[in-house]
């Protein structure tokens, strides 16, 4: 089952312009993590977020979370047409001798020039 | 370092045909994933392995999907007989141990059943 929500669906806007997802979840957590995946590849780490942190940021990125509201976002600030991808949030639980994954539903975000 | 490694990259087949996919993760990584993304949808995750056992199998479909990792490196999966449904892309991804956070995935291979 797909633990996060994302919105919106999709996003276009031009670039340098900043583009905001949004995440939204059900159960605790031990962190969160954004992705990215081009088209027709695999998907690529972008940052994690650890349930006690608030914000954090690298490069471009900028990731918040809310544990008290079940949601996270993801900043991209001046934006460029490299950025044009999906973007998935996702939860992570440690359970036993596992470490959980669970995917959101991913942001299409379109870049143009 | 070289990535996660997925063949073949992609395949058609007919309803009840069976078929394969491979994976080799980056070396050294204990923990590795099979993930299937139905079109428009995020990663599912179908099984997880840590070094050859298995630790996570929960959202398998055992009737017709199979898996393993033999000598705790390369990994198979293996959809037996496959349905329309199975349509998708399976993500192969690894990480260095459970609980090592950030995951990282093979370019996938995408399966149209007709």
């Amino acid at each position: 089952s797909q633990q996060g929500e994302e919105d919106p669906q999709a996003l276009s806007i031009q670039e340098g312009e900043n583009a905001t997802m949004n995440c939204s979840y059900k159960t605790s957590i031990n962190n969160l993590q954004w992705y990215r995946q081009n088209s027709g590849r695999g998907l690529v780490h972008l940052i994690l977020i650890r349930s006690n942190e608030r914000e954090k940021h690298s490069g471009r990125l900028r990731v918040t979370l809310d544990t008290s509201k079940k949601s996270s976002s993801l900043l991209i600030t001046a934006s460029r047409a490299a950025d044009t991808a999906s973007y998935f949030c996702a939860t992570a639980r440690n359970t036993g001798t596992a470490s959980k994954l669970t995917f959101g539903t991913g942001t299409r975000l379109q870049v143009t020039l | 370092e070289a990535g996660v490694a997925q063949s073949p990259r992609y395949k058609i087949i007919e309803k009840r045909q069976s078929v394969a996919f491979w994976c080799n993760p980056i070396s050294g990584h204990a923990t590795l994933y099979w993930y299937q993304q139905i079109l428009g949808q995020g990663p599912k995750l179908l099984i997880q392995f840590q070094n050859n056992g298995v630790v996570d199998d929960s959202q398998l479909p055992k009737d017709r999907f199979s898996a393993e990792r033999l000598k705790g490196v390369d990994s198979t999966l293996k959809i037996q007989p496959a349905k329309l449904e199975d349509s998708a892309v399976y993500l192969c991804a690894s990480s260095l141990m459970w609980g090592q956070e950030t995951q990282y995935f093979g370019p996938g291979t995408r399966l149209l059943v007709l």
